[in-house]
């Protein structure tokens, strides 16, 4: 079947513009998850979704990342004013709670020039 | 909070031979759970193995095994007869029941010579 989608694979993008980063979790999934993984700071988490509701925005860096779900399936993540920090590979991944096994996407490269 | 620490950032041995990678991990939880995840150079995450922390029993699937000791906190992974596919980052990470996010360690890179 089908696993984790994510769209661009590669973003290249110039500072302080807005980019939108897709996911697409497996069907069925209720939950998803977004993650970071940079070179300072490792694999970080960003924010948690049940549904369309987001319990857990804990890991959001600043108020210029945001993410929504819509529909209990695709999440988008927004980052506005892009700044070169945030250069890093975004994954996504979703669970559907058995065994708290995440499937991971092959993640989204963002490269803030 | 959570804490894992992966104290070898590479380790390299033999195709054939077995290597143990290190995980210790801190949580005031008692209920949790731990995992090992490897990343080729694809990026995409693939769990190798999953522990629940209430089973005593060690997991183990195919060439991969764990060394659970819940008391020193300590989650090592065992790979036998290591092919060259193993050749990979591998993340120790961990989650507490009911909240389901993940906390992983810095990684290691092991790399399996021909």
């Amino acid at each position: 079947g089908a696993g984790v989608s994510q769209s661009p694979s590669n973003k290249v993008t110039e500072k302080g513009k807005d980019v939108e980063l897709r996911c697409d979790p497996i069907s069925g999934h209720t939950a998803l998850y977004w993650y970071r993984q940079s070179l300072g700071q490792g694999l970080e988490f960003l924010i948690y979704f049940q549904g369309n509701s987001a319990p857990d925005k804990s890991g959001l860096p600043s108020d210029r990342f945001s993410a929504e779900r819509t529909g209990g399936s695709v999440s988008t993540l927004t980052i506005q004013r892009t700044q070169q920090e945030d250069s890093a590979v975004y994954l996504c991944a979703s669970t559907n709670g058995q065994f708290y096994e995440q499937y991971f996407g092959p993640g989204t490269r963002l490269t803030v020039t | 909070a959570q804490t894992v620490t992966q104290s070898q950032p590479e380790m390299s041995v033999q195709e054939a031979e077995t290597v143990t990678l290190s995980c210790t991990y801190d949580t005031s939880e008692n209920n949790y759970y731990l995992f090992w995840y490897k990343q080729p150079p694809s990026r995409q995450m693939i769990l190798v193995i999953r522990q629940e922390a209430y089973k005593q029993q060690n997991a183990t699937e195919n060439r991969f095994s764990v060394n659970f000791q819940k008391a020193a906190k300590s989650f090592s992974l065992k790979i036998s007869d290591s092919q060259l596919g193993d050749t990979a980052m591998y993340f120790c990470a961990s989650s507490n029941f009911g909240n389901e996010k993940l906390t992983f360690g810095t990684g290691t890179r092991l790399t399996i010579i021909p």
